[in-house]
């Protein structure tokens, strides 16, 4: 089975502009999550999307945002970019079905440089 | 709310030498699932291991060893004769039996340096 996919792996952005990034998860698997891993705070959890619908969300502010397409793709939005949004954004899928389905995959991450 | 303490930041070690990651958790789950997960340079989190709250039973598996002890909340993964190439950055996490509480909880991560 191919693993979880990321694109694209690294953007670089200007404060103000907006940005989408794109996961892919394993097949079959319908959970999709987030993460922010920045050096200061560390990994945190973004958002989980399970059958298109938003299951979990972290702690962000409205401008971080998500979406999952019925073949369980997903994508994330950041609008009005900061320096402070600079971080590896890793995506992780599981089978969402709870319990040992928990069991989540990471993709290779999108690097972004917000400057 | 749940926790994941990881009190050690760095370690650096000789290569050979055995090496224990300490992983402290906090959750008022009675059904919980404890993982450990390497991130190399590349980036990308590998998965190491997976442990339920309701399964004790300590394990080895060929240099990685882990020991599960509810009664500390404790979550400990020990290298045996580590290599250069076990450097990395490990986290422990935690998450939630439900599917809704699924998130996953990091610890800060432990950066492993094995030295030649």
């Amino acid at each position: 089975k191919a693993g979880v996919t990321q694109t694209p792996r690294y953007l670089i952005k200007t404060r103000g502009q907006q940005v989408t990034l794109s996961c892919s998860p394993i097949s079959g698997h319908r959970s999709v999550s987030w993460y922010q891993q920045t050096p200061g705070q560390g990994l945190q959890f973004l958002f989980e999307y399970f059958s298109e619908t938003q299951r979990n969300k972290g702690n962000f502010p409205g401008r971080f945002s998500g979406r999952q397409f019925s073949n369980s793709r997903s994508e994330m939005n950041v609008s009005t970019l900061e320096l402070g949004d600079s971080a590896l954004y890793l995506c992780a899928s599981s089978q969402g079905g709870g319990g040992p389905y928990n069991e989540q995959f990471f993709g290779p991450g999108t690097r972004l440089t917000v400057l | 709310a749940q926790k994941v303490t990881q009190a050690q930041t760095e370690i650096s070690v000789v290569e050979k030498e055995d090496v224990t990651l300490d992983c402290v958790y906090e959750t008022r789950d009675t059904t919980y699932y404890l993982f450990w997960y390497k991130q190399p340079p590349s980036g990308e989190l590998v998965f190491l291991i997976r442990r339920n709250s309701f399964d004790e039973q300590n394990e080895i598996s060929g240099r990685y060893s882990w020991n599960f002890q509810k009664s500390t909340s404790s979550f400990n993964f020990t290298i045996t004769a580590s290599q250069v190439v076990d450097s990395a950055v490990y986290f422990c996490a935690l998450s939630g039996s439900t599917g809704a509480n699924s998130k996953l909880t990091f610890g800060k991560g432990i950066t492993l340096s094995v030295r030649p």
